[in-house]
């Protein structure tokens, strides 16, 4: 079974760095194939995907945000941790870690995109 | 970045009827390896997203079969064939054919 955890202060204040974990059972980031993302969604408002890291420590940004975030894996802990840096009010959203995975069976790519997610962490910027 | 486009942004539903939603990107979803990673995803009112249909039509374990996803290309659309109350939420399409992975707006379900 699958799950997923985000963690995190609740509130931060504008030009602070925010800090999130993502901690995780059920898999293992060392498996080929295997990612975690984080997304978030403003209140009331569509998601927005942020980041993505791979079993291979391969990492992939969102390009309107890439020079603020860092994402990072400790496998020993099974976690993820997603930075952001110079928050903003504009930054105050929900934002979820997500698991992904590529496997091939029996000779068909299975890949769903994000499956399975985690509950999300209210981060709030203000003053 | 590909931009998803979805309509209608909200969809009045009576029970029992079904529901359509459309879902169009701003380019091809076909990725090099030949399959389109477009996915649907629910959110219930507040709840985290939760994965429907994945590769445009297959549905991801414990999604009830009212669900269908169809489409190819830039086009594609997810069918409830008979809406129930615990259908109300809001529905995104997601790409993950090519980074940066894309939303939608949202499609937002309710009963009329």
């Amino acid at each position: 079974q699958i799950t997923l955890k985000e963690s995190g202060p609740t509130l931060v204040k504008p030009t602070q760095t925010l800090t999130l974990t993502c901690t995780f059972s059920g898999f293992s980031l060392s498996t080929s194939g295997v990612g975690v993302g984080w997304i978030r969604q403003p209140p009331g408002k569509a998601l927005e995907w942020l980041a993505l890291i791979y079993w291979d420590d391969d990492k992939r940004y969102s390009p309107s945000l890439k020079s603020r975030l860092t994402i990072s894996k400790d496998t020993s802990k099974n976690q993820v941790v997603l930075t952001m840096t110079n928050m903003d009010p504009v930054d105050t959203a929900t934002y979820y870690c997500a698991h992904s995975i590529m496997t091939l069976v029996r000779g068909v790519i299975i890949f769903r995109g994000f499956d399975y997610w985690g509950q999300g962490t209210l981060v709030t910027v203000s003053s | 970045d590909t931009v998803m486009t979805q309509t209608p942004l909200s969809s009045p539903v009576t029970l029992g009827q079904p529901a359509s939603i459309s879902c169009r990107s701003s380019q091809s979803l076909v990725h090099s390896d030949g399959n389109t990673y477009l996915s649907w995803l629910q959110q219930r009112p507040g709840q985290p997203p939760r994965l429907l249909i994945y590769k445009i039509s297959n549905r991801f374990s414990g999604v009830p079969d009212r669900f269908s996803g169809s489409g190819a290309g830039t086009d594609f659309t997810l069918k409830i064939s008979r809406v129930e109350a615990e259908d109300v939420g809001v529905y995104y399409c997601m790409q993950a054919t090519q980074f940066p992975w894309t939303f939608g707006q949202g499609t937002k379900v309710e009963i009329k």
